[in-house]
Formats: C-alpha cells, structure tokens, sequence
C-alpha cells in the first residue's frame, strides 16, 4: 500500500546537536511538507518542496534545512541552531495542483535532553 | 489575531449527540479543508470544499464562502469520533495551507 514514513517515531537531542528526520513517500507525489506543531498551536510550514533538487523555506524555516535529492525523500535536518527544537513534526505529500489528495505521515515527536 | 479560527476550542459530548465544529476565516481561499488528527497523531484529510456541502458517512461539511465560515458535523457520534478535529485553507497560486489550532472533540460512551 502507498503512504508515507516517517522515522523515527520519538527522537532525543543533546544539545549541540544535528539531528535528521526521514521521510519517505510511495505514492509518486510531487510536492511535500514539513510542519511543527506545538501544544495548542496550528501547523506552522517549515519547508516545501514541489519537484526534485529544488525547495522554499515556510515559515519558520530558521534553524532546519532540507534536502529533495529523490522524488520519494525529503529529510529535514534540525540544527544546533534552532534553540526550541521541542514539537510534533508532520511530513506531507501531495500530488501537483492537487492539495485534496494531501497525506500526512505519522510524525515524530523530538525531544531536548 | 489568526487567519482561521476554530471553535470550540474543546468539545465533550456524550454518544449519540450531534456535533458541530465551526471555521472562520478572515482571508481569500480557493479552498477549504477539514483534517481528522488521533491521538497516535498521525493526520487524515476528509474533506476540501470550495462551496456547497460535502458527506461522507456520518461527516458533512459545508461552507458558506460569502459569510467565510465553514461548520463540520458529526452526526451519531460514537466514541472512536474522538480526536482532534483541524480546518486549513488553501489560497491561489501555492500549495500552503493555513492552519487552525484545531478542535478536541471527546465522545463519552
């Protein structure tokens, strides 16, 4: 069946610390999504990406890179200097011009140690 | 002051009841989206809509696009119901949504 992984499911960050968040989608979609969600908040975009090797920032983008290398992957790395680096991080993908076809992983939780 | 606003923020019910969640927006879309996130967290889109009502099961939305409001209901809520209820809006020209803080509805059997 078709979807999208996201791994891992709970990950720790030492302070200093690169961490990278996979994601992985099967379903031949064009665009994908990074978003962080807090407690009580709405999704906030981090980055986007609608075709391969090229990306946009969100909005709040400062702290995080990514990388689109292949159609199916799109990795967010959260670095040293995002300083609040505690949420929810949703990945989605979508086909092109088609954003009621939008699935959503099942994210992953990153805590500060 | 947001862009979409959801209400209730919280919402109890017992099973059975029907249930309505409400979105405002204040900007311009092309469409609207209601989203179901379980408590696992995993997000699954129901509907988009651009006018008019949709139905699907037990869910319908409808929009009302002058007034900028758009109401899910739930009819014959059942326990496994229970989960954060979310509304996003797509605007012209990209792929960005722009998100509610979303509405955390729990059905008591």
């Amino acid at each position: 069946d078709g979807g999208i992984t996201q791994s891992p499911k709970y990950l720790f960050r030492k302070e200093g610390q690169n961490v990278t968040l996979s994601c992985e989608q099967n379903l031949n979609h064009d665009a994908m999504y990074w978003y962080r969600q807090d407690p009580g908040q709405g999704l906030r975009l981090i980055y986007y990406s609608q075709i391969v090797n090229d990306f946009q920032k969100g909005d709040i983008a400062e702290g995080y890179s990514v990388s689109r290398e292949k159609k199916e992957s799109f990795p967010l790395t959260v670095t040293s200097a995002q300083k609040n680096p505690t949420a929810f991080y949703l990945c989605a993908s979508c086909p092109r011009d088609s954003l009621e076809k939008l699935f959503f992983g099942s994210g992953t939780q990153l805590s500060v140690l | 002051k947001n862009e979409v606003e959801q209400s209730p923020q919280n919402l109890t019910a017992q099973e059975g009841e029907f249930i309505t969640i409400n979105c405002s927006y204040s900007v311009g879309i092309s469409a609207l989206h209601w989203l179901q996130q379980h408590p696992g967290g995993g997000i699954v889109s129901l509907f988009m809509l651009s006018s008019g009502k949709k139905k699907h099961g037990r869910l319908i939305a409808t929009i009302n696009i002058q007034e900028k409001h758009s109401s899910l209901h739930i009819t014959a809520s059942h326990p496994r119901d229970s989960a954060v209820y979310i509304c996003a809006v797509s605007r012209d020209s990209n792929y960005q949504l722009i998100w509610g803080a979303g509405t955390k509805l729990i059905i008591k059997p």
